[in-house]
């Protein structure tokens, strides 16, 4: 297996443009999630799937923030309007099962930068 | 709210030392934990995965351990490499359903 996708690996855009993440799972793995990480706040979980459906989308920082998994193999993170503070590199990791009971695979990541 | 420290934040050894990586979590109760590698640039790989019913895992040079009592892990590396230098993150779930929660890293750097 590839291992987990991601796309782009590197976006630059502007201020109030609409960003869209993209991600494809290891095939067979049951949940994913999506992660930011910034200097200041770390690591931090933003959503995550369980078989398509979401889960806990509590970690989501606002409105402007919404993510989908429409099938077992692709899931999209978007941001609409943009805003800079939304730079930061976005990790996108799958499971066989809920991470605690199994390990979590990263993808490369996405590293936003918003003008 | 269950948080996460990690010391030392940064530590910087000659090639050929053993070292010990800390982690600790505020709650104690911590159902299992995992240890990364995350490379400058790089996603997070998975080094070792304590189990709820286990104590400690080991991979050649890598060994974790997890005392549930305190909530604290150590990351032993045996005989540094180059090749080690890293920021290293533990992360654990407080049950056996809960969202995982990652520590800040420790930042790796072994001296050729």
């Amino acid at each position: 297996d590839a291992g987990v996708i991601q796309s782009p690996r590197h976006e630059v855009t502007e201020m109030g443009q609409e960003v869209t993440l993209r991600c494809k799972p290891i095939s067979g793995h049951d949940y994913l999630f999506w992660y930011r990480q910034t200097m200041m706040r770390g690591l931090e979980l933003l959503i995550y799937f369980n078989n398509n459906v979401p889960i806990d989308d509590s970690g989501m920082p606002e409105d402007r923030f919404s993510a989908k998994m429409p099938n077992a193999s692709f899931s999209t993170l978007k941001i609409q309007p943009s805003e800079p503070r939304d730079s930061a590199v976005y990790f996108c990791a799958s499971s066989l099962r809920l991470a605690v009971y199994n390990e979590q695979f990263f993808g490369p990541g996405t590293r936003l930068t918003v003008l | 709210k269950q948080e996460v420290t990690q010391i030392p934040a940064a530590l910087s050894v000659p090639e050929g030392e053993n070292l010990v990586l800390n982690c600790s979590f505020t709650d104690s109760a911590i159902y299992n934990l995992q240890w990364f590698r995350q490379d400058p640039g790089k996603g997070l790989t998975s080094l070792l995965l304590i189990q709820s019913s286990q104590r400690e895992q080991t991979s050649g040079r890598l060994n974790a351990s997890l005392d549930k009592s305190s909530g604290r892990s150590t990351l032993y590396i045996a005989a540094s490499q180059p090749g080690d230098s890293a920021t290293y993150l533990c992360a654990g779930g407080k049950t056996s359903y809960d969202k995982v929660i990652f520590g800040p890293g420790t930042s790796l750097s072994v001296i050729p």
